[in-house]
């Protein structure tokens, strides 16, 4: 089976970087991606990294090492409305299965 | 395009009653996806469809589910009969691309009394 491992909490005061760490562990990988859902929302779709390295989208990058089983999501220059979970999840197995991680409450400080 | 489009937006039922929920995926998706949402398992895929052809289904809980989808343009989820443990938010989502980049609709949040 898959499983993925996030920090459940994390805390950043507005303006601010913060990286949200996420390791898996599965079989027939093939990509990492990001999701932000906002309490009493549905997720949104923010990044898939299926190679190596750094993906940036405006504040927010998403990093991956295969070799590593690890991937990471930073968000710069943070603002109130980035307070949300973010959910890390692994598309894997021969069916292509996207699992999601248990996700990261951030709470931006003002 | 409106989105992924979920009803009801709120079921409230007793235990026993059958409960149908609706998806309409967004136009030209060939994949859709029902997940459900609690608070102790996180988010779960139920089942996975491409081409209105089920492709993973592992993760229905049991024979009381079932989903179908007659087409491209609309599938359900049917819990029957229905039970507490069945409440969750009830999410479905579709995408061009697999998994790589899904669409959420807003959910169905489910109270089984």
């Amino acid at each position: 089976g898959q499983s993925l491992e996030q920090p459940s909490e994390v805390t950043a005061v507005e303006g601010a970087i913060v990286q949200i760490n996420c390791t898996y562990q599965t079989s027939g990988f093939y990509g990492l991606s990001w999701y932000q859902q906002h309490d009493g929302g549905a997720p949104t779709f923010l990044s898939y990294n299926a190679l190596d390295g750094l993906e940036e989208t405006g504040r927010f990058s998403s990093f991956l090492s295969r070799s590593d089983s690890y991937g990471y999501l930073l968000l710069q220059e943070l603002q109130m409305k980035d307070s949300a979970s973010y959910f890390c999840a692994v598309t894997s197995g021969s069916a292509r299965q996207l699992t999601f991680g248990s996700g990261t409450q951030l709470t931006v400080l003002p | 395009d409106a989105g992924v489009i979920q009803s009801p937006r709120h079921e409230v039922t007793e235990m026993g009653q059958e409960v149908t929920l609706r998806c309409k995926p967004i136009s030209g998706h060939d994949y859709l996806f029902w997940y459900r949402q609690t608070m102790m398992r996180g988010l779960e895929l139920l089942i996975y469809f491409n081409n209105n052809v089920p492709i993973d289904d592992s993760g229905m809980p049991e024979d009381r589910f079932s989903a179908k989808m007659p087409n491209a343009s609309f599938s359900t989820l049917k819990i029957q009969p229905s039970e507490p443990r069945d409440s969750a938010v009830y999410f479905c989502a579709s995408s061009e691309r697999g998994n790589e980049k899904l669409f959420f609709g807003s959910g169905t949040q489910l109270s089984v009394l």
